[in-house]
């Protein structure tokens, strides 16, 4: 069945120091992989995005990576600061699909 | 640019009563999807409206149904509540036919179930 699992659960880093949460996803079709941000008590932000036809893709200080032979792909923060410290849910949806598949959350706490 | 918006923000409800969440899109989308999440988890997809229709579902029941508008606003409907139902709702909106089909979220509705 359709399933996405992310690691690790919880994440401390030292401010400036770079974080990388790992998804693996298990369906094959699966074509477009969003990552949001859910600071505490607000809605999820879409950060950063890549669709299966593009290996890496960067914003700034946030880069996405996919391997579609292993079927998964990773978020990169470099220069962490206090602020990114949030839930990150990575997600995946199959092509002619419309629903998101969500991991199961990843918190990380930037130590300043 | 308005974003999604919803109400109300908070709901309290007991077991077997019936409850109505609502939804506007970003300003310029037409298309609502509609997300439950549990405390400490990842959202679930309930369903997706467009043109006015239920066009997927996730694995919930038909206690759960919705409704799109002609304005592309939407309403989501649980019946028969559980305390299980006590969840942040979320709505996210899209555009079908932009360059992507990204979601965005809403702030949610909690719903907590007594």
């Amino acid at each position: 069945g359709e399933n996405v699992e992310q690691h690790p659960s919880t994440l401390s880093v030292q401010e400036g120091d770079s974080a990388v949460i790992k998804c693996t996803y298990s369906d094959s079709a699966s074509n477009y992989f969003p990552w949001y941000k859910q600071e505490l008590g607000k809605r999820p932000q879409l950060i950063i995005d890549i669709r299966s036809n593009v290996g890496e893709k960067k914003d700034q200080r946030i880069a996405v990576t996919l391997n579609k032979t292993a079927k998964h792909f990773s978020l990169h923060i470099t220069e962490t600061q206090p602020e990114d410290s949030a839930v990150y849910f990575c997600a995946a949806r199959r092509v002619s699909s419309y629903k998101l598949i969500f991991g199961s959350g990843t918190r990380l706490l930037v130590r300043p | 640019d308005a974003g999604v918006t919803q109400s109300p923000t908070h709901l309290i409800k007991t077991r077997g009563q019936q409850v109505t969440l609502r939804c506007s899109p970003k300003s310029g989308h037409d298309t609502v999807s509609w997300y439950q999440q549990a405390l400490g988890q990842g959202p679930q997809f309930i369903f997706q409206y467009y043109e006015e229709e239920e066009r997927q579902r996730g694995n919930f029941p038909d206690r759960f149904s919705g409704h799109q508008f002609p304005n592309y606003s939407s309403e989501l409907n649980v019946n028969a509540l559980l305390l299980g139902d006590s969840a942040l709702y979320l709505c996210a909106s899209s555009l079908e036919q932009g360059i992507t089909d990204t979601q965005y979220f809403g702030p949610g509705t909690r719903l907590t179930v007594l």
